[in-house]
């Protein structure tokens, strides 16, 4: 059974530091690309980043573009997100995705002082 | 970045009528490698995004086939042959042949 667990979210104050984590099992986790999406309190979707199956590739939304970073760790079948300088605006539920096959619970960041 | 728009942006429809919602992007979605690379999702309320459809008309595993996609180019659509209650929710397009992958605003279907 197909498992997306994200982890690391909470309230942050404005220009701090998070790191999100997102677990999966049931699926071979190196053979996906893994991305992250957000939804900001009843807003849409929004696509974040994604990172290649083994890492060799990044791609980033540009509202988060030199601000947030993922990386993997396929040993652990973990995908991460460093999200730093946070805003207000970067509020939102933070989803994992293999290639959008499947989808995590969502974890909830809230940036505010 | 490619803008996705979706149309209309809220659909009441009565149960059992068929109902379509309109997605048009920027530019081509046409990768080099031939494929299109537009998806939709199924957001119901309170539940996590939901793939329904992959590369234009591909159905997801487990959705059911009253649920259709269709279009070329720039243009697309989505169609439910005839609606049931579990349908209600939110529906996206997403482009995943250009970087920045993009969504479109979502389309809020409704049962009347």
């Amino acid at each position: 059974q197909v498992q997306l667990v994200e982890s690391g979210g909470g309230v942050v104050q404005p220009g701090r530091s998070l790191r999100l984590s997102c677990a999966g099992s049931g699926f071979t986790f190196s053979n996906y690309g893994m991305h992250w999406v957000r939804q900001a309190p009843g807003k849409g979707l929004e696509w974040v980043a994604v990172i290649w199956h083994d890492g060799s590739n990044k791609y980033y939304a540009d509202s988060v573009k030199g601000r947030f970073t993922i990386s993997r760790d396929n040993s652990k079948n973990t995908v991460y997100l460093q999200m730093n300088s946070l805003r207000g605006d970067d509020t939102a539920v933070y989803y994992c995705s293999p290639n959008f096959d499947f989808w995590g619970q969502g974890i909830l960041v809230t940036v505010s002082s | 970045d490619v803008v996705m728009t979706q149309s209309p942006l809220s659909l009441p429809v009565t149960l059992g009528q068929p109902a379509s919602i309109s997605c048009r992007s920027s530019q081509s979605l046409v990768y080099s490698d031939g494929n299109t690379y537009l998806n939709w999702f199924q957001q119901r309320p309170g539940q996590s995004p939901r793939r329904l459809i992959y590369k234009v008309s591909n159905r997801d595993s487990g959705v059911p086939d009253r649920f259709s996609g269709s279009g070329s180019g720039t243009d697309f659509t989505l169609k439910i042959n005839r609606v049931e209650a579990e349908d209600a929710g939110v529906y996206y397009c997403m482009q995943g042949t250009h970087w920045p992958n993009t969504f479109g605003q979502g389309t809020k279907l409704e049962i009347k």
